[in-house]
């Protein structure tokens, strides 16, 4: 069965530090992944993709994911944190085998202190 | 600039009545899903809908059922609310098809029912 982890339920970083916020998946066949950034009572917002090409993806608000097949992740990163990035993250995945469906991980809080 | 918009950002209602949340799309999308967050539970899914007047049931269906008369538009229906469905509802979009311009999900801004 499809499966996203996000091992940490939340990650604190200091403003100015990297930060780095994990995803693993099971999937059957090459994944199409993904990572969602949700602000307090909104709705999801798309940060970037991985479908084919190049593993280091650069996405919106200068985060950017590597994709590893072998350790099968997909990792969120950011070189410098800053406040403004304290949210909920989301990494789903697409199902390639049944194009309808989509799996997200738990979410994980970050909190980055000034 | 693409958009999913959702009827109410916040809503009551009371034990019994029948609720309606709409959601709306503007991008041609043949996939449309319903799902609810709750914290700790992540994003479960209720309904997709995946063409105008198909739907598949999701991992929690029961207590939902939902309508797409019209390409852009798909409903959730609480048929008689009750205080276990509180929680934020969020409505997505994304193509069926394999293009490579646009897999991911499309979400609005969500919707924070209460039911008392």
């Amino acid at each position: 069965a499809q499966s996203v982890a996000q091992p940490e339920d939340q990650v604190n970083v200091a403003e100015g530090n990297p930060l780095t916020v994990k995803c693993t998946y099971s999937v059957s066949g090459n994944p199409y992944l993904f990572w969602y950034v949700q602000y307090p009572n909104r709705g999801l917002q798309f940060l970037l993709k991985y479908i084919t090409g190049d593993n280091l993806v650069k996405g919106s608000y200068g985060f950017e994911a590597e994709f590893n097949k072998s350790q099968t992740s997909f990792h969120l990163k950011k070189p410098s944190a800053l406040v403004s990035d304290s949210a909920l993250y989301f990494c789903a995945v697409r199902d390639i085998g049944d194009f309808n469906k989509f799996y997200f991980g738990s979410g994980t809080k970050l909190n980055v202190k000034p | 600039d693409v958009k999913v918009t959702q009827s109410s950002r916040y809503l009551v209602k009371r034990t019994g009545e029948k609720v309606f949340l709409e959601c709306v799309q503007d991008m041609d999308h043949e996939n449309m899903f319903w799902y609810r967050q709750d914290p700790g539970l992540g994003l479960r899914l209720i309904y997709f809908s995946y063409d105008v007047k198909m739907k598949e049931k999701g991992d929690i269906p029961e207590g939902y059922s939902v309508s797409r008369e019209k390409k852009e538009r798909f409903s959730l229906i609480l048929e008689s609310a009750s205080t276990n469905q509180t929680s934020m509802y969020l409505c997505a979009s994304t193509r069926g098809v394999r293009t490579l311009t646009s897999y991911e999900q499309y979400f609005g801004p969500g919707t924070r029912l209460t039911v008392t």
